[in-house]
């Protein structure tokens, strides 16, 4: 079945660690997305992709990384700069011009917990 | 810049109640409105959407109708059931750039 796959699904660093989430798709889409969602404040992009080897800052961006290699994958890399990390993050993927739809398709999040 | 405000939950309510949640915007020009549904333990998925004024979005027994005039996105359905227990959160997208702005999330729980 098509969909996106995100690893792992708990994940818990020490203060200083950096780690790194996974985040797959095969529907074939073009864009890819990372939100953070803290409780009551929503979701927040991080970082976003339209194609394969370009991607743009969202509107959190400070403390993250993001790599396009391929198409169907979008890892993202939580550094130690990154001051408050714990929270869930989710992985979205959608069609190149997704205006009119507005169908962003999710993972199942990674939750993430600094020690 | 584009801001969504929904009301805040939880939302509590007894099956088969009528339930209403609160979502206002704020954009340039014409933006498309969204609702999306986050059940337990999952990630979001697009509930039902109205891309321009006076269109009503339905899913699933929900709707929402786009008003320009009062800049809202209000979400309504009839009877809601156990199985609606989820978080409800209002978008837009306005403009190039492929993104969408979420508002808080309201979190609405049904009891049997």
């Amino acid at each position: 079945d098509g969909g996106i796959t995100q690893s792992p699904k708990y994940l818990f660093r020490k203060e200083g660690q950096n780690v790194t989430l996974s985040c797959e798709q095969n529907l074939n889409h073009d864009a890819m997305y990372w939100y953070r969602q803290d409780p009551g404040q929503g979701l927040r992009l991080i970082y976003y992709s339209q194609i394969v080897n370009d991607f743009q800052k969202g509107d959190i961006a400070e403390g993250y990384s993001v790599s396009r290699e391929k198409k169907e994958s979008f890892p993202l890399t939580v550094t130690s700069a990154q001051k408050n990390p714990t929270a869930f993050y989710l992985c979205a993927s959608s069609i190149a011009e997704f205006a009119n739809t507005g169908e962003l398709f999710f993972g199942e999040g990674s939750r993430l917990t600094v020690l | 810049g584009n801001s969504v405000t929904q009301m805040e939950g939880p939302v509590t309510l007894s099956e088969e109640a009528f339930l209403t949640i609160n979502c206002t915007y704020t954009a340039t020009g014409y933006p498309s409105l969204f609702w999306y549904v986050q059940y337990p333990g999952e990630g979001l998925q697009l509930l039902l959407k109205a891309t321009k004024a006076d269109d009503k979005g339905s899913n699933k027994g929900f709707e929402a109708t786009y008003r320009k005039e009062t800049t809202s996105f209000h979400l309504e359905k009839g009877s809601v059931q156990v199985s609606d227990s989820a978080v409800y959160f209002c978008a837009l997208t306005r403009g190039a750039g492929n993104k969408l702005t979420f508002g808080g999330g309201t979190r609405v729980l049904v009891k049997p």
